[in-house]
């Protein structure tokens, strides 16, 4: 079945570097991709969105690059902070435009070294 | 505005017993999502309510059901516990669940089951 896939399951950083988590999708047909951030006894916290008409889409210090010739998205997060240590999930929105359904990715765990 | 509520935060089973979870949305979100979230099989979705009914199903057995009240709060109910339903259960509110439409998450509700 479709299903979306994290490059990497740890990322370290030190803090003030950019960070990059990657993510790969599978089914072509999606077209609405969603990066989220978990931290520890939280609910996933909403980042930033991507329609599939678009490739590139910024926010406060975080980017989100979609590539879809190679079903690849990923997330840039600039001058990262200690802050932003937490786990990191890619989704994607599947089947028709009238559902509350996503596909979530295994996560990418972000660690920024002081 | 409150955002994603889910009650209890934390609970103990035993194997063979039956569990109710219950979420209240964001006020005005109609609809509601539920993803059963492990170390092992990250985040799945289990099903969507909007407007009282079921929108979609993930691929879980049948001993996992929900229901949606007129108010827009949700209730996720398991019977016959076993071991590997230990996970955290997570609901998410959206305004139409529409793609595009943000989904707020809550905390959980950490199930063990012994």
């Amino acid at each position: 079945g479709e299903s979306v896939g994290l490059h990497l399951p740890t990322l370290s950083v030190q803090e003030g570097d950019n960070s990059i988590i990657n993510c790969a999708y599978s089914n072509s047909a999606s077209d609405y991709f969603i990066w989220y951030k978990q931290e520890s006894g939280k609910g996933p916290q909403f980042i930033i969105d991507i329609r599939s008409n678009m490739d590139k889409r910024q926010g406060q210090r975080v980017t989100v690059l979609l590539n879809k010739t190679v079903k690849h998205l990923s997330l840039q997060i600039a001058a990262t902070q200690p802050g932003d240590s937490a786990v990191y999930f890619c989704a994607e929105a599947y089947g028709s435009s009238n559902t509350g359904k996503l596909i979530f990715g295994q996560g990418t765990t972000l660690q920024v070294k002081p | 505005k409150a955002g994603v509520t889910q009650t209890p935060r934390y609970l103990i089973k035993t194997r063979g017993q039956q569990v109710t979870l219950s979420c209240s949305p964001i006020s005005g979100h109609r609809s509601v999502s539920w993803y059963q979230q492990t170390p092992g099989q990250g985040l799945q979705f289990l099903f969507e309510y909007f407007s009282e009914t079921q929108r979609n199903k993930g691929n879980f057995p049948g001993r996992f059901s929900g229901r949606q009240f007129s108010n827009s709060r949700s209730e996720m109910n398991v019977s016959t516990l076993e071991l590997g339903d230990s996970a955290l259960y997570l609901c998410a509110s959206s305004l139409y669940g529409q793609n595009y439409n943000e989904q707020f998450f809550g905390p959980g509700t950490r199930l063990t089951v012994l």
